[in-house]
C-alpha cells in the first residue's frame, strides 16, 4: 500500500485555468504538508495542516488554497494558473509537527503553458 | 530564522570512493537536522536525522552524518559509493515546526 499518494502525477494546463491536486495518506498521521519544488530542485514549504487546521501558510499567493476534508486528505486548489506555477508539487505527512520523519508522495508535475 | 547551505550543487565520485556531502546550517535555537534523498522522478525519503541525542547519526544505506555544533555543520558521508547512490540529496533543518531545505546536491557515481 502506498503511504502517501497524489493525483494526478502529471498535469498540463493553460494559463488562467483552475486545477486541483489531491493527496491522501494512510499512515494515520496528524500533520500534512504541501511543498513546491522548482526547476532548480529548490524545495519550499507552502502549507502545513495539523489535525485539519492550517498551521503554516508561507508567502504563497492566495490563488493557492489548501483544503483538508479529514486528517487523511490534503488537497491543493490553484486558481488562475500562471506560468510561474510550473513546478513539481509534493505532499507529505508526519506523525506530528517537529522532529518527526516526513513521508513524501511521488509528486505532481504541473506544467502551465 | 533558520537556513541551510549545501556546498556543491554537484558532486561526482567513483564507485567505491568516499562520499562527502556538505551541509551547514544556521538556527537561533537548537535544531533538528535531517538528510533526505530524492531518486529521479520520486518523492523524498529520509536517510537520517539528528535530534540532540548522539552527535554521530547512522542512517539507511550505509550513510552517516556528524553534528558539529562548533562548526554548525551536519555533513553526510558514506565510506564506499555504489552506483545506486546516484541521486539528489537534501539537508534540512527544523527549528520551529517548519522544515527548511538546502538547495540540494546531486551525487553522481562513476563506474
Amino acid at each position: 500500500d502506498t503511504a502517501v499518494s497524489q493525483t494526478p502525477k502529471y498535469l498540463v494546463t493553460q494559463m488562467g485555468n483552475d486545477k486541483s491536486i489531491k493527496c491522501e495518506q494512510n499512515l494515520g498521521h496528524d500533520t500534512m504538508y504541501w511543498y513546491k519544488q522548482d526547476s532548480k530542485k529548490f524545495l519550499k514549504i507552502m502549507f502545513s495542516y495539523n489535525n485539519k487546521e492550517l498551521i503554516i501558510n508561507e508567502t504563497v499567493p492566495n490563488r493557492f488554497s489548501p483544503k483538508s476534508p479529514d486528517k487523511a486528505h490534503l488537497n491543493l486548489h490553484i486558481n488562475s494558473l500562471e506560468l510561474g506555477d510550473s513546478a513539481v508539487y509534493f505532499c507529505a505527512s508526519s506523525q506530528e509537527m517537529g522532529a518527526y520523519e516526513q513521508y513524501f508522495g511521488p509528486g505532481t508535475r504541473l506544467t502551465v503553458t | 530564522a533558520q537556513s541551510v547551505t549545501q556546498l556543491g550543487s554537484h558532486v561526482s565520485v567513483s564507485e567505491g570512493a568516499l562520499v562527502l556531502l556538505r551541509c551547514n546550517y544556521s538556527s537561533s535555537v537548537p535544531p533538528y537536522l535531517f538528510w533526505y534523498v530524492q531518486y529521479p522522478n520520486q518523492g523524498l525519503q529520509l536517510l537520517l536525522k539528528y535530534t540532540s541525542a548522539a552527535t554521530l547519526v547512522k542512517g539507511i544505506n550505509g550513510f552517516e552524518a556528524e553534528f558539529k555544533k562548533s562548526e554548525t555543520s551536519f555533513h553526510l558521508t558514506k565510506p564506499s559509493a555504489h552506483m545506486s547512490d546516484a541521486a539528489e540529496y537534501f539537508c534540512a533543518v527544523d527549528a520551529g515546526n517548519m522544515l527548511t531545505f538546502g538547495g540540494g546536491t546531486r551525487l553522481m557515481v562513476k563506474p
